[in-house]
């Protein structure tokens, strides 16, 4: 079945420690989204890629990068974990981002930072 | 301002009950679309339905039932019959199109339904 595929479905980090969340979709989507989580509250988007054109939203800390080496792929980067990270990191894909368009979500991937 | 609320934070029902899940919204846009989410505790958040600004014909699949009402901006989500699977937290979200077109997907804070057996 075509899908969002995330992995791993639970990451531990220590405090500082460079961790990478993956991404990958089998629906040849055009965008891929990253949210972020946190307990008990609404996904909040970090950014999304457009093909290749990245995309940030003025509130997401730079802490955080993204890579999308091809179509299929996504990747989430956080170059300094702090306590605050820990939440639930959702990846998301559409065919297109016009306002017609589906979000599809993965399973998310749960990071512990310790 | 985009905005989408949902008051009810948490809700508890013994199964087979009948359950309204509400929903308000609040856009400038004419033109814009509202969805609902379902997150089970394995935390992926599945896609259950996708609603335009212009369409106001309320919708049933199978035991769920989704209520459009545009002059009163609230998108409801009713389950009939309620069962212990269904628990899981809803979000309902806004979609519309930011400066050249780009989507936003404003999510509300979500309403955790529980179903006892």
């Amino acid at each position: 079945d075509a899908m969002v595929i995330q992995n791993p479905r639970y990451q531990v980090t220590q405090f500082g420690k460079p961790v990478t969340l993956s991404c990958s979709q089998t629906l040849n989507h055009n965008v891929m989204y990253w949210y972020q989580q946190k307990s008990s509250q609404a996904p909040k988007l970090l950014f999304h890629y457009y093909d290749k054109d990245f995309n940030n939203e003025a509130d997401t800390p730079d802490n955080f990068q993204s890579r999308r080496p091809n179509t299929s792929f996504c990747f989430l980067d956080i170059r300094s974990p702090g306590l605050g990270d820990a939440a639930m990191y959702l990846c998301a894909t559409s065919r297109d981002r016009g306002v017609t368009d589906t979000q599809y979500f993965g399973p998310g991937t749960r990071l512990t930072v310790l | 301002a985009q905005k989408v609320t949902q008051a009810q934070t948490e809700i508890s029902v013994v199964e087979k009950e009948d359950v309204t899940l509400d929903c308000v919204y609040e856009t400038r846009d004419t033109t814009y679309y509202l969805f609902w989410y379902k997150q089970p505790p394995s935390g992926e958040l599945v896609f259950l339905i996708r609603r335009n600004s212009f369409d106001e014909q309320n919708e049933i699949s199978g035991r769920y039932s989704w209520n459009f009402q545009k002059s009163t901006s609230s998108f409801n989500f009713t389950i009939t019959a309620s069962q212990v699977v269904d628990s899981a937290v809803y979000f309902c979200a806004l979609s519309e199109a930011e400066f050249q077109g780009a989507q936003k997907l404003v999510f509300g804070q979500g309403t955790r339904l529980t179903i006892n057996p």
